[in-house]
């Protein structure tokens, strides 16, 4: 089967600019997540949808970074403005109705530096 | 709520020689284990994980795990290291109930020399 499917795979932009990025989840996962993993660090969950809706985006700095799963199926987060400490990879996973017994699979992530 | 400790942030080995990568964590409920390997520039790849039965778990390339529930602990053993088990390992918990996500540590640095 096709895996998680991320874009872009890096992007640099200055410091109060917006970004977004993209995600295709694993045909029929209902559940899908963003993960951020800064540098040295383990990912750290920004936004859990479960089809369309919002699960969990208690960690999500909601005064800047926003996401949408509109379908239910692709879902896009966007960084508006970025500060320097946005810097980090993002990364896409998606699971068979958010369950562990399922697995979850994640994409290769999008690289994030800010200038 | 969960959270998970890895208690050291770099290993390093010699080729071929035993390695274990420790992991703690803590829950009020009960939980699934993860454990997940970052090669540079790629996404998480699942190594091994225990939902229930057998507290040794095997995974890929020659890893395996085995839960204590007495100690809160998910160790990473593997007999005999290669160059190519040069990566980012991550320990992870999931809750068994409710709104499923993974709660990771921060990961150990594997660091194979010849």
């Amino acid at each position: 089967e096709a895996g998680v499917a991320q874009s872009p795979r890096y992007k640099i932009i200055e410091k109060r600019q917006s970004v977004a990025f993209w995600c295709n989840p694993i045909s029929g996962h209902a559940t899908l997540y963003w993960y951020q993993q800064i540098l040295g660090q383990g990912p750290k969950l920004l936004i859990q949808f479960q089809n369309n809706g919002v699960v969990d985006d208690s960690q999500l700095p909601k005064d800047r970074f926003s996401a949408e799963r509109l379908k239910g199926v692709d879902s896009t987060l966007k960084i508006q403005p970025a500060k320097l400490e946005d810097s980090a990879v993002y990364l896409c996973a998606s699971s068979l109705e958010g369950s562990a017994l399922g697995g979850y699979t994640f994409g290769s992530g999008t690289r994030l530096t800010v200038v | 709520a969960q959270s998970v400790t890895q208690l050291d942030s770099q290993v390093p080995v010699f080729e071929e020689a035993p390695v274990e990568l420790r992991c703690n964590y803590s829950s009020s409920v009960s939980v699934y284990l993860f454990w997940y390997v970052q090669y540079p520039n790629q996404g998480l790849q699942l190594l091994l994980k225990y939902l229930s039965g057998s507290t040794l778990v095997k995974g890929i390339n020659g890893f395996e795990a085995e839960f204590n529930k007495s100690q809160t602990s998910f160790h990473l053993r593997k007999p005999s290291v290669h160059i190519s088990d040069t990566a980012e390992y991550f320990c992870a918990v999931s809750v068994i109930q409710g709104a499923q996500k993974l709660v990771f540590g921060q990961g150990t640095r594997l660091t194979i020399n010849p």
